[in-house]
């Protein structure tokens, strides 16, 4: 069974200071790692797919990386408005259906 | 990216009455739609997929004849709560599927609380 956990379940950070969070996933057959954020009361909005070890992606103060265990969001610089959960989900193989597995979540908090 | 709506994005109902929540696929067909469930502080949980013209598949422990799902038309989904209680009341959140390993978008979310 496919399984992710999230840490740390929360983050209180300093305006402009940077900061990892990390995601542990265990799946048989990886085909894509994604990283969504979300605003309360909102659906998860899409920021990054990673799909194989090494592989990095950038948007704005984000950084995505993954390796064959674990990625990492990455933050340089936070401002308020960063302030939301941050989900990571694994993909693995099919089945029939494209299941993807959540974590928990990391809440992010950035005080100005 | 796929863009999917929600309809309602909040409902608050009577204990034992029924909730049909809708999930439209704007800009695309979808011949498969998730959808899931999340309870404060908690993750997302997949409920059901939904599937065009045949029947939804539930994951162990969700009882299908609590949670119906009709996949009537390529743009629309519909899940319905029947005889609702307040052990119910959560987000629930639907979703169009990436194809060969992109990623899911998802609705906005329904808000569903039952008193």
């Amino acid at each position: 069974e496919d399984q992710v956990t999230q840490s740390p379940e929360a983050l209180r950070l300093q305006e402009g200071e940077s900061s990892s969070l990390n995601c542990s996933y265990t799946v048989s057959g990886l085909r894509g790692l994604f990283w969504y954020r979300q605003d309360p009361g909102k659906g998860p909005e899409f920021l990054f797919t990673l799909y194989s070890a090494g592989e990095e992606k950038e948007k704005e103060r984000l950084k995505a990386t993954l390796t064959k265990k674990e990625s990492f969001l990455h933050i340089t610089a936070p401002k308020p408005e960063d302030s939301a959960t941050y989900l990571c989900a694994v993909q693995g193989p099919s089945g029939g259906y494209q299941k993807v597995t959540f974590g928990i979540g990391t809440k992010l908090q950035v005080i100005p | 990216g796929a863009v999917v709506s929600q309809h309602p994005s909040w409902v608050i109902c009577k204990s034992g009455t029924s909730v049909k929540i809708e999930c439209r696929s704007l800009d695309f067909q979808a011949t498969t739609m998730f959808w899931y469930r999340q309870f404060p502080k908690q993750s997302l949980m997949l409920m059901a997929t939904s599937n065009e013209g045949s029947k939804a598949t539930y994951e162990q422990g969700v009882e299908k004849d609590k949670f119906l799902i009709n996949h009537a038309s390529l743009t629309l989904s519909t899940l319905t709560v029947t005889s609702a209680h307040p052990e119910d009341s959560s987000f629930y959140i639907c979703s169009a599927p990436g194809t060969s390993g992109r990623a899911p978008n998802f609705g906005p979310g329904t808000r569903l609380t039952v008193t």
